[in-house]
């Protein structure tokens, strides 16, 4: 496994369902970010992790948002009671170090969440 | 407040150079990194800049002015795979999340 994955590639959801979204980093990588995607746009943060902790969670759009990494490497990404503006790509990113001067992000694929 | 613009759309033709720009206004300053995305698929990563001055990757070229809030990026012998969206993203501070433009997305026409 050389990059990061993510999965389910694409999610359909009816309006009021939960979904949860997985992203396993490299191996190895200390942080993790998750960004949200919409047509067109470039991706806008949502929530970061360092190792297990949550450092920064001011993206999340709502409390329907939920972000977790209990053991620091998987991470799942939960929206309760989803909405039709929650449709958008979720984006998965995950670097080496923690603050390395040329610490690059890696992307996985995303999931692409439609909700109807 | 925190701004990173880029053109929307631009289209070049087969084996010939064009330069995609962005400014920005950020908060702090700790890189800038440009991405390359195919419709459907993950950004990746192509140069970064943390300094003034040019870094030349293959066909792929960066250039910075921090005191300008300015970078571009340079494609050159244009092929039809680069055809996708380029996007700028900013890095404020240390490993803190980034700050992405909307992208250009790049047409390489024959």
């Amino acid at each position: 496994g050389a990059g990061v994955s993510q999965s389910p590639r694409y999610k359909v959801a009816k309006r009021g369902q939960d979904v949860a979204l997985r992203c396993d980093p490299i191996s190895g990588h200390v942080s993790l970010f998750w960004y949200q995607q919409a047509l067109g746009q470039g991706p806008e943060f949502l929530t970061y992790f360092q190792n297990e902790a949550q450092l920064d969670k001011s993206g999340l759009p709502s409390d329907r948002f939920f972000a977790e990494r209990p053991e620091g490497s998987v991470s799942t990404l939960k929206i309760q009671r989803t909405q039709q503006e929650d449709s958008a790509v979720y984006l998965c990113a995950s670097s080496a170090l923690a603050g390395g001067p040329a610490d690059t992000q890696y992307f996985g694929p995303g999931t692409r969440l439609t909700v109807l | 407040g925190q701004n990173i613009d880029q053109p929307t759309e631009m289209t070049a033709t087969e084996g010939a150079i064009v330069q995609i720009n962005c400014t920005y206004q950020t908060s702090g300053f700790n890189g800038l990194f440009w991405y390359q995305q195919h419709a459907g698929e993950a950004p990746t990563f192509l140069s970064y800049n943390v300094l003034d001055g040019l870094e030349e990757k293959g066909r792929f070229s960066s250039f910075l002015s921090r005191s300008k809030g300015y970078s571009y990026l340079l494609l050159k012998e244009l092929q039809m795979k680069d055809s996708a969206s380029y996007l700028c993203a900013v890095r404020n501070s240390g490993n803190t999340p980034l700050v992405f433009g909307k992208g250009t997305r790049l047409s390489v026409i024959a």
